[in-house]
């Protein structure tokens, strides 16, 4: 069974960059044609892509926050990374990792969600 | 790049049936069968319940349909179950601008 998991600070201050990890268990991140996503979702609110990458292909990206994304993957230690610089207060949310379909179109098994306070 | 539109909340009783909607454009839900929706119980992560307009994943409740009309795509619940109280969200790939996707603004079902 495919498992996602998201790790990384859970407080980031303002202007800093936030950065998060998603490692896969249960399946390799570059055996098969998927995807993998990032989506948020500030508290209380609805849920927000930010972008996917292909292990060895390029990433797509959400228009509004491409100027501050960097997505990238590791294949030796099964896991894709997701940086947002510049942060502000409205970048706090639950952010999700998931695995996308080959076609990219939907995300079929996604992490339990990893909180990210920006405050100072 | 806006969100898809819908409705804030819809409710039911048990054993009805609702039907909830997702209001895009021709550059998104109405340009492509690329439609899913997702079902999000309060403080867990969000489970495929359709995708690409009108499949269920395996393991779904065949009580979970989908469908699209122009650019209006439908998740229907049939049979309500109180398990089904949560809320959900479509999305859809969207040629707007560069290659992404979109959610919808999410929809909470309340089974009464």
């Amino acid at each position: 069974q495919l498992q996602l998991q998201e790790s990384g600070p859970g407080l980031v201050k303002p202007s800093e960059t936030l950065s998060l990890t998603c490692t896969v268990s249960g399946g390799s991140i570059s055996s098969s044609s998927h995807y993998w996503g990032w989506i948020r979702q500030p508290p209380g609110k609805g849920l927000e892509w930010i972008g996917h990458i292909y292990y060895s292909g390029t990433p797509y990206y959400n228009p509004s926050l491409k100027s501050r994304v960097t997505m990238s993957v590791d294949t030796s230690k099964n896991q894709f990374s997701l940086k947002l610089s510049s942060v502000t207060a409205a970048d706090t949310a639950v952010y999700y990792c998931a695995r996308s379909s080959s076609g990219g179109d939907y995300f079929d098994y996604w992490g339990q969600g990893t909180l990210v306070t920006v405050s100072s | 790049q806006s969100a898809l539109t819908q409705p804030a909340s819809v409710s039911g009783s048990p054993g009805q049936s609702i039907t909830i909607s997702c209001t895009g454009t021709s550059s998104d839900v109405g340009g492509y069968n690329y439609v899913s929706w997702y079902q999000q119980h309060p403080g867990k992560a969000p489970k495929l319940m359709i995708y690409e307009v009108n499949n269920r994943p395996s393991g779904v409740s065949n009580r979970f349909s989908g469908s699209k009309s122009g650019n209006t795509a439908s998740l229907t619940i049939s049979g309500l179950q109180a398990e089904d109280e949560a809320d959900y969200y479509c999305s859809s790939y969207t040629s707007s601008s560069t290659p992404s996707w979109v959610f919808g603004g999410g929809t909470k079902l309340t089974v009464l």
